[in-house]
């Protein structure tokens, strides 16, 4: 079974210019995340999202950032206009649904490297 | 709000030697999950072991162990008989069961292990 797919896994680009994102969870897993490490620290979560509902959007900042899941199946991450501190590596992860452990952990990506220059 | 603290930015241990990585929480939910996720190099985060609060016993998984004190609010994983490929990061995380922390892994800043000959 394939785990989550993410793309592209290395990305550089110039402060101001756009840039997306993008995630396939695994087949069937309702729930899926965006988080955001930065270097040296761990993932903190960006927005999580119920099938096709946004439901924990609290850290995303929104005056740049923005998510998607039309469908409830994959996603897109953008930033624009992209910030020098916007440098880090964004993950994607997915779960069946909550995080109990009869339910499942977290399968996450290996991660979006994004260099802001 | 949910806190997860890791002491150690980097750990060494021989290969063959048992290690101890350290993790202590804080949390306002009384119930409650507990995770430790392993980041090699690649990038992506692996699911390494889970302990529920009202567990009443220390959750295993192979050469992982958790020494889950709740007293002491710490969750610290025991990996067993070190191998080379267990260099990496490691990275302990919580979720609460209530709106807003449920579905939610807060993590920690994470701890280096270098296994050596």
């Amino acid at each position: 079974e394939a785990g989550v797919v993410q793309s592209p896994r290395y990305k550089i680009i110039e402060k101001k210019q756009p840039v997306a994102f993008w995630c396939n969870p695994i087949s069937g897993h309702n729930t899926l995340y965006w988080y955001l490490q930065n270097l040296g620290q761990g993932p903190e979560l960006l927005i999580r999202y119920e099938n096709e509902e946004a439901v924990d959007d609290s850290q995303l900042p929104k005056d740049r950032f923005s998510a998607e899941r039309l469908k409830g199946v994959d996603s897109t991450l953008k930033i624009q206009p992209a910030e020098l501190g916007d440098s880090a590596v964004y993950l994607c992860a997915s779960s069946l649904g909550g995080l109990a452990r009869s339910t499942g952990e977290l399968f996450f990506g290996e991660g979006s490297r994004l260099t802001v220059l | 709000a949910q806190k997860i603290t890791q002491t150690q930015p980097g750990m060494f241990v021989q290969e063959k030697e048992a290690v101890t990585l350290d993790c202590t929480y804080d949390t306002s939910d009384p119930s409650y999950g507990l995770f430790w996720y392993k980041q090699p190099s690649s990038g992506e985060m692996i699911f390494l072991i889970y302990q529920g609060s009202y567990d009443q016993q220390n959750a295993t998984e192979g050469r992982y162990s958790l020494n889950f004190q709740k007293a002491r609010k710490s969750a610290n994983l025991v990996i067993s008989a070190s191998q080379l490929g267990d260099s990496a990061m490691y990275f302990c995380a919580m979720s609460g069961v209530y709106t807003g922390t449920a579905s939610k892994l807060t993590f920690g800043t994470g701890t280096r292990l270098q296994v050596t000959l």
